[in-house]
């Protein structure tokens, strides 16, 4: 069953500005990822944030977790049109090997 | 990092009939997924395969619709059988090292 959920389901914002989606999941995790998927496209792999780190960044990228809420955000500065995809975090639980189960995503249209 | 190739990476099949999808890691890995993404849809875990063993299916998804084969540590199949339009999806395989997830290029199906 899927843990993450992602909102907003969809996003649309103007070319600049700043996009902030968010995440919630329900079990303790070793770390939490995001992940974009451009239309037909496949994923691409943003940005990892362990369990014990709170805040990470990656060019434009800035990533949240809270543990003690089990939620993230994903903030994406200044968009740009190419922005435009779909957004997934997906959720890796605490014991080994078990696969990332990801949330429903969010839709983001940067509109030019 | 593990580097996985899938085969084939796309195909159109007729309703009835089977497909059956490899996936080929370059290295060994204890555990594989089968993760399926409907379109517009985010990822869903089908199953975890065990090399050994069998594999171990999430709700909604059976052996008979889904089987799996996995005969060594580098390599698993995932037939989808008897399809039906509802089957046409990217199906993804996976693998988790040292904690972060790997994905294949994923084999994108249309059932006519």
């Amino acid at each position: 069953s899927q843990q993450g959920e992602e909102d907003p389901q969809a996003l649309s914002i103007q070319e600049g500005e700043n996009a902030t989606m968010n995440c919630s999941y329900k079990t303790s995790i070793n770390n939490l990822q995001w992940y974009r998927q451009n239309s037909g496209r496949g994923l691409v792999h943003l940005i990892l944030i362990r369990s014990n780190e709170r805040e990470k960044h990656s060019g434009r990228l800035r990533v949240t977790l809270d543990t003690s809420k089990k939620s993230s955000s994903l903030l994406i500065t200044a968009s740009r049109a190419a922005d435009t995809a779909s957004y997934f975090c997906a959720t890796l639980r605490n014991s080994g090997n078990t696969p990332l189960v990801f949330g429903k995503g969010t839709r983001l249209s940067v509109i030019a | 990092s593990a580097v996985i190739s899938q085969k084939p990476s796309r195909d159109i099949c007729q309703r009835g009939t089977s497909l059956t999808i490899q996936c080929q890691v370059d290295s060994q890995v204890t555990m594989m997924f089968w993760y399926r993404q409907q379109p517009g849809q985010s990822l869903t875990l089908i199953a975890t395969a065990n090399q050994g063993s069998e594999a171990t299916y999430e709700s909604g998804f059976v052996i008979d619709k889904f089987p799996i084969s996995r005969p060594n540590l580098t390599f698993s199949t995932l037939t989808v059988s008897n399809m039906s339009p509802e089957d046409s999806s990217i199906y993804l395989c996976s693998v988790v090292q040292s904690y972060e997830q790997y994905f294949g290029p994923g084999t994108r199906l249309t059932v006519t």
